[in-house]
């Protein structure tokens, strides 16, 4: 079936790095989103990319949809304590449907 | 406030007993689903609806049941045939339609066994 691999699996980092984190895919995707889970909630829509190259931002957080249309990148600039939790991916699959990548936690030392 | 409510927040499950999972949107949303989520991994699919009336298994929809009487409500029944139950369950809803539309999540139920 669809694998979506992220990487990092972990980060733990200083407040005020920058992060970047990255998602492939083995087929071509026509749709990237970029969720954040907090712990015990459930996952919040950050990014949602359509076109291949595009370039979105919302606040600090920049995410690529890549030109291979296999991967896609978020990065986070000037991290705080609050953007503490698991990065996750997602492609569609069919119709509706989404593949989720494993995700990547995020630790923010202050 | 629209938004997707999952309850209850924490359920507990007794050796054969089957329990219900509640999710109610308000967004006016077509589309529908439950996923599992285990530590360390990610959202995997037990089932989605596309419109009422009709409902479809994900990967893993050995030991759950669902039914969408109504496009505001999609209950997911954990049944006894599920051995391994523990696990945060999350609903989600989307407009459905264009192919891509992004899904919204509720606050999830985790879900135990005495």
């Amino acid at each position: 079936g669809q694998q979506l691999n992220q990487s990092p699996q972990s980060m733990f980092i200083q407040e005020g790095e920058d992060v970047s984190m990255n998602c492939t895919s083995s087929s071509i995707f026509n749709t990237w989103l970029w969720y954040k889970q907090d712990p015990g909630e459930g996952p919040v829509l950050l990014i949602a990319l359509y076109k291949a190259g595009e370039l979105t931002s919302n606040g600090r957080l920049t995410a690529q949809f890549g030109i291979t249309r296999k991967d896609s990148f978020l990065n986070i600039s000037a991290s705080i304590p609050s953007d503490v939790g698991i990065y996750f991916c997602a492609g569609p699959w069919t119709g509706n449907q989404f593949y989720f990548g494993t995700g990547t936690s995020l630790t923010v030392i202050p | 406030d629209g938004g997707i409510t999952q309850s209850p927040k924490y359920l507990f499950r007794k050796e054969g007993q089957n329990v219900t999972l509640s999710c109610e949107q308000n967004l006016n949303h077509d589309a529908m689903y439950w996923y599992r989520q285990d530590p360390g991994q990610g959202l995997r699919l037990i089932y989605y609806s596309q419109i009422v009336n009709d409902f479809q298994k994900g990967d893993i929809a050995e030991g759950y049941s669902v039914s969408r009487e109504k496009k505001e409500s999609f209950p997911l029944t954990v049944t006894s045939a599920q051995k391994n139950p523990t696990a945060f369950y999350l609903c989600a809803s989307s407009l459905g339609g264009r192919i891509g539309q992004p899904q919204h999540f509720g606050d999830g139920t985790r879900l135990s066994i005495l």
